[in-house]
């Protein structure tokens, strides 16, 4: 059972558009990071939210924590070809060391 | 600086067959994760290991077993192997409380 709820599941988007995709729970994150899956490769970190209502920017992608640490959303502005990937939430929802996954998120962004 | 590295990166089985993936990290790093990635699925959490010498399951622990051999290596075995565990597999380990490190995965087929 997937306890962290992500949307979409697929987006394909132009390149230029901008795009938002979501991190849900209807439980409290402990602390919420969101990774970058290529193909072929593992996932990589892209940021760490741990502060309800905290705001973190990372050139052009904005990541969001939900007042009430329940939801996160990540904003990416004009998209281009690179950001193509498999993004993916992490929450260390029942001890400091399991790390659990939303089923993520597939971005196409098409030149 | 090879990171976490997995081996076999392919591997193919016959059902009820066993085999083991092995996974060194060279970070000093205490924990150290075993996900498996379907399609639609993301990454769920076989089992992990907070530190050399201890290992608890995660979400999907039926089927398999695992060894902190040390605090560097944390093997996967499947002693029968099924269909249902044809899958990517992926090594991650992190210090304490702090961001993943993925291996590049093994892709696994079990006919």
């Amino acid at each position: 059972t997937q306890l962290l709820e992500q949307s979409p599941q697929f987006l394909s988007i132009q390149e230029g558009e901008n795009l938002t995709v979501y991190c849900n729970s209807s439980s409290v994150f402990s602390s919420l990071q969101w990774y970058r899956q290529e193909p072929g490769e593992g996932p990589v970190l892209l940021v760490t939210v741990v502060t309800g209502g905290e705001v973190k920017k990372l050139k052009r992608l904005t990541f969001q924590f939900g007042d009430a640490r329940k939801d996160s959303s990540l904003h990416i502005t004009a998209a281009q070809p690179g950001d193509t990937g498999l993004y993916l939430c992490a929450d260390r929802r029942y001890n400091n060391n399991d790390m659990r996954f939303g089923a993520g998120t597939r971005l196409t962004v098409k030149p | 600086n090879a990171g976490v590295t997995q081996t076999p990166k392919f591997q193919v089985l016959k059902t009820g067959q066993s085999m083991t993936l092995q996974c060194a990290q060279d970070m000093n790093h205490n924990s150290m994760y075993w996900y498996r990635q379907d399609p639609g699925m993301g990454l769920r959490l076989i089992y992990y290991s907070a530190s050399e010498g201890t290992t608890d399951k995660g979400e999907v622990p039926n089927g398999y077993n695992v060894s902190r051999l040390n605090k560097r290596e944390f093997s996967l075995r499947l002693e029968s192997a099924a269909p249902s565990q044809t899958s990517v597999y992926f090594c991650a380990s992190a210090r304490r409380n702090e961001k993943l490190f993925f291996g590049s995965g093994t892709q696994l087929s079990v006919l």
